[in-house]
């Protein structure tokens, strides 16, 4: 079983609707949970970055964090034609000081129609 | 302020031979990490620097190596290439937890 599982889609919505992205984890460990937003053949782009449970919101997008459930969620209002992209979550522990290293999903593509 | 930049952006080599990539960290970033990404997979954890030194490591063979320079710049290298190496490496770099990746070199083996 894999730490973190995201459903890979692909994920077909019309422009304007609400998105919802999930992942699952298994390691409890995970204190820190992000999500990248990644374009065909660049690098990922960090979207959103929490701590630990609890909502974030920034502009349409919004994070979520169960850590009771172990399920992170993205949600993206007014979805558009932009916003069409692999999103990645990704999650790590608290070792120490500085950045560890992330465990990513494996990616779900989206596409917003326009 | 330049992001996270990394060259070569495509490279193509035969099996067994030896590659090098290369990162810049975003100004002011300290700590390199360097993943592998397959097609339609998540990035995979190689390993991580910091102050010249290997901190952290994932689950890939020792022909993975790398080494960081005392401007934070830092290098990958591989040995004796195998078909299954053929993937994007991406490179994230960091202050704290946020770690910001740049566009990636896409190795083809060959």
């Amino acid at each position: 079983q894999k730490e973190v599982e995201q459903d890979p889609g692909p994920l077909s919505v019309p422009e304007g609707a609400i998105v919802s992205l999930n992942c699952t984890y298994s390691n409890s460990a995970f204190q820190y949970f992000m999500w990248y937003r990644q374009y065909s053949r660049k690098g990922p782009e960090l979207l959103m970055y929490t701590y630990s449970s609890g909502n974030k919101e920034d502009g349409r997008f919004t994070a979520q964090v169960d850590k009771s459930s172990k399920y992170i969620s993205l949600f993206i209002r007014d979805s558009q034609p932009s916003d069409s992209a692999t999103y990645l979550c990704a999650m790590s522990p608290p070792l120490g000081q500085g950045a560890q290293k992330l465990v990513f999903g494996q990616g779900t593509r989206l596409t917003i129609n326009p | 302020d330049a992001g996270v930049t990394q060259s070569p952006t495509h490279l193509i080599k035969t099996r067994g031979q030896q590659v090098t990539l290369r990162c810049s960290p975003k100004s002011g970033h300290d700590t390199v990490s360097w993943y592998q990404q397959a097609l339609g997979q998540g990035p995979q954890f190689i390993f991580q620097y910091y102050e010249e030194e290997e901190r952290q490591r994932g689950n890939f063979p020792d022909r993975f190596s790398g080494h960081q320079f005392p401007n934070y710049s830092s290098e990958l290298n591989v040995n004796a290439l195998l078909l299954g190496d053929s993937a994007l490496y991406l490179c994230a770099s960091s202050l704290g937890q946020e770690q910001f990746f740049g566009p990636g070199t896409r190795l083809t083996v060959l």
